[in-house]
């Protein structure tokens, strides 16, 4: 298994603000995802941040509101651009364990826009 | 397209009676099935997972799961809960060999009564 540390654990934002969410891993990972959790809802993969390429979206996903960094092996971040209160969710990293066939998931980052 | 479904949002049970969560499936081939169990606050902890073989899998905190291919599910199960089982329950599905897309269920809440 891996250790993955997110920050912050919690914000709270104001309107058309970004915010910047870090995910470091205690080991190299090939494979680094990023899912929103909506409020009473379930999880919903944003993007597979890619290492030394650009992050591969999902449908209903783009870069210019979830621009996704992927410097290293053990490091990602999701930044939330121009927030509104439809973007207050909880945001959480992933990463894939060996054989890619299961994920571990950070403590997520709860945030709130007002 | 692979898709969960968690029939129960929500289920109470008292502690020391038995549980069972239900999570049904759509995938065409061999899935790769999983449950999370996510407390308040805190990210997604895997409780057990099934790639092949034997169906009835174990996981940790006294909790199994069995896979029916004919009936497309993976109910998760624990004979005796306790008070701190009480938390969202996900399950979720991934194509052979890959968590780069990991679906998930939308969860089932549950609440442990003294």
């Amino acid at each position: 298994s891996a250790v993955i540390s997110q920050k912050p654990s919690r914000d709270i934002c104001q309107r058309g603000t970004s915010l910047t969410i870090q995910c470091q891993v205690d080991s190299q990972v090939t494979m680094m995802f990023w899912y929103r959790q909506q409020p009473g809802q379930s999880l919903t993969l944003i993007a597979t941040a890619n290492q030394g390429s650009e992050a591969t979206y999902e449908s209903g996903f783009v870069i210019d509101k979830f621009p996704i960094s992927r410097p290293n092996l053990t490091f990602s971040t999701l930044t939330v651009s121009n927030m509104s209160p439809e973007d207050s969710s909880i945001y959480l990293c992933s990463v894939s364990g060996t054989g890619h066939t299961e994920a571990f998931f950070g403590q997520g980052t709860r945030l709130t826009v007002v | 397209a692979q898709s969960v479904t968690q029939p129960d949002i929500h289920i109470t049970v008292s502690e020391g009676a038995s549980l069972e969560l239900r999570c049904n499936y759509s995938y065409g081939a061999t899935p790769y099935l999983f449950w999370y169990v996510q407390s308040p606050g805190q990210g997604l902890q895997l409780l057990l997972k099934y790639f092949s073989g034997d169906t009835l899998v174990q996981g940790i905190k006294g909790f199994e799961a069995e896979f029916k291919r004919s009936q497309s599910s993976f109910n998760l199960r624990k004979p005796s809960v306790h008070w701190s089982d009480a938390a969202e329950y996900f399950c979720a599905l991934t194509s052979s060999g890959s968590a780069r897309q990991l679906t998930f269920g939308s969860g089932t809440q549950l609440t442990v009564l003294p």
